[in-house]
């Protein structure tokens, strides 16, 4: 079965730092691209970040560029995603994906989620 | 790219054909998928390449368009069906739309 499980959500102060896990099981975390997708309570989706298969190629929304840095470990089958200067408007709950089999830059499967607050 | 849809929200009932509307502010080419999200649940991919099925999603749900204009319809309305649907382009960065309601 496969499972996506995002962890290390939490309450951070503006301008602090979080480091978000995803781990996964139940296919080849090699083969596909990763993503994280984020919604602020009660709003709509926002993707936040994309990363290849092998982490050489990755891409950012404009409102996190510079201050987010997205990761992953094959042999860990892990995705990151490295939160700095972190800003109200960041709080949300972050969802790691994973592309598509045919598509890859489609989210074809969802983690549930882990809970970013900033808030001092 | 900057998505839009319409209606932000609808209401229906079971049996009704419906129509949802997405537009890119740009040529996508057929760059775009169909999401379903009912409330407290994770998002759940239902059509990609404007109009390929995604598997187990089922055959009352339809995708059409290219270019800049985009449908999602549902052909019979079904209890399950009741969530808020959103588009998203995947030409360049991954931008979603704000979102459609269905609700009774």
């Amino acid at each position: 079965e496969m499972q996506l499980v995002e962890s290390g959500g939490g309450l951070v102060q503006p301008g602090g730092s979080l480091r978000l896990s995803c781990a996964v099981s139940g296919f080849s975390f090699s083969s596909y691209w990763m993503h994280w997708v984020r919604q602020a309570p009660g709003k709509g989706l926002v993707w936040v970040s994309r990363i290849n298969t092998d982490g050489s190629r990755t891409m950012y929304a404009d409102s996190v560029k510079g201050r987010f840095t997205i990761s992953r470990d094959n042999a860990k089958k892990t995705l990151y995603l490295e939160m700095n200067s972190l800003r109200a408007e960041d709080t949300a709950l972050y969802y790691c994906g994973r592309g598509g089999r045919i598509e890859q830059l489609v989210l074809a499967s969802w983690g549930q989620g882990t809970l970013v607050t900033v808030s001092s | 790219i900057q998505m839009t849809q319409s209606p932000s929200s609808l209401s229906a009932s079971v049996g009704d054909r419906v129509t949802i509307t997405c537009r890119a502010s740009q040529d996508i080419s057929n760059s775009l998928a169909w999401y379903q999200q009912k409330p407290g649940i994770v998002p759940h991919l239902l059509i990609y390449a404007a109009s390929t099925l995604q598997s187990r999603v089922p055959s009352r749900f339809s995708g059409s368009g290219s270019g800049t204009d985009f449908t999602l319809t549902i052909s019979s309305l079904q209890p399950e069906d009741f969530a808020t649907y959103y588009c998203q382009e995947y030409n360049s960065a991954l931008t979603f739309g704000p979102g459609t309601k269905v609700d009774i």
